[in-house]
């Protein structure tokens, strides 16, 4: 059973970065869109951006200028920094598999992890 | 960028009560939609992928349908381990898009 579990300080000044780590168990990192997606308190989900195994990216065009994913197959790691983060970008925050479905080209996000609270405050 | 809206925002609804929400896109994503439950203080669960298909574990009560720019997912008797939020999320383009969430109340 593939596990993800995102790991990070849960608390962020603001102006710094904001970096996670998702550890990915019980199956291999190649193959699949890796995703990080947020969720700000009593808000809906907005998605991040993903790495695909291979290393090229796609990222929220809104928050382009300040993410980064990458990832460490050595490690069947994945990561995102943020930066120069403010209280707005106070979420918790979730990793997650993309999954392509050969038959429509569609992709999902079918394993999550738990998801982990990010404050940013001073 | 992709805009996804969903229908209605909240509903109240009772066990055994067939349950409609809509989720309309902005431009036309052909099939390219996927749907999520998500309760509270847990992780979104995948739900219907590609508009219509049921995810492996997913009860049969669930359905999803639609392409182009309207799609619908369908609860056909609700359970009172459906009460949850339900999010709709397209793939269409590289950029990603959730909707706003639907909340399914208990009435």
């Amino acid at each position: 059973q593939v596990q993800l579990q995102e790991s990070g300080p849960g608390l962020v000044k603001p102006s710094e970065t904001l970096s996670l780590t998702c550890t990915v168990s019980g199956g291999s990192i190649s193959s699949y869109y890796w995703s990080w997606i947020r969720q700000p308190p009593g808000k809906g989900l907005e998605w991040i951006g993903y790495i695909y195994y291979s290393g090229s990216t796609n990222y929220n065009p809104s928050l382009k200028s300040r993410v980064t994913i990458s990832v460490d197959t050595s490690k069947n790691q994945f990561s995102l920094k943020l930066s120069s983060v403010t209280a707005a970008d106070t979420a918790v925050y979730y990793c997650a598999r993309g999954v392509e479905d050969t038959a429509m080209v569609d992709t999902f996000l079918d394993y999550w992890g738990q998801g982990t609270l990010v404050t940013v405050s001073s | 960028d992709i805009q996804m809206t969903q229908s209605p925002s909240s509903l109240s609804a009772s066990v055994g009560d067939r349950v409609t929400i809509t989720c309309r896109a902005s431009q036309s994503i052909s099939s390219y939609l996927n749907w999520y439950q998500q309760k509270p203080g847990k992780a979104p669960k995948l739900l219907i992928y590609a508009a219509s298909s049921l995810q492996s574990g997913v009860p049969s009560r669930f359905s999803g349908s639609g392409s182009g720019t309207d799609f619908t997912l369908t609860i056909s008797s609700l359970q009172p381990e459906d009460f949850a939020t339900y999010y709709c999320q397209q793939s269409y383009i590289t950029q990603w898009t959730f909707g706003q969430g639907t909340k399914v109340e208990i009435k």
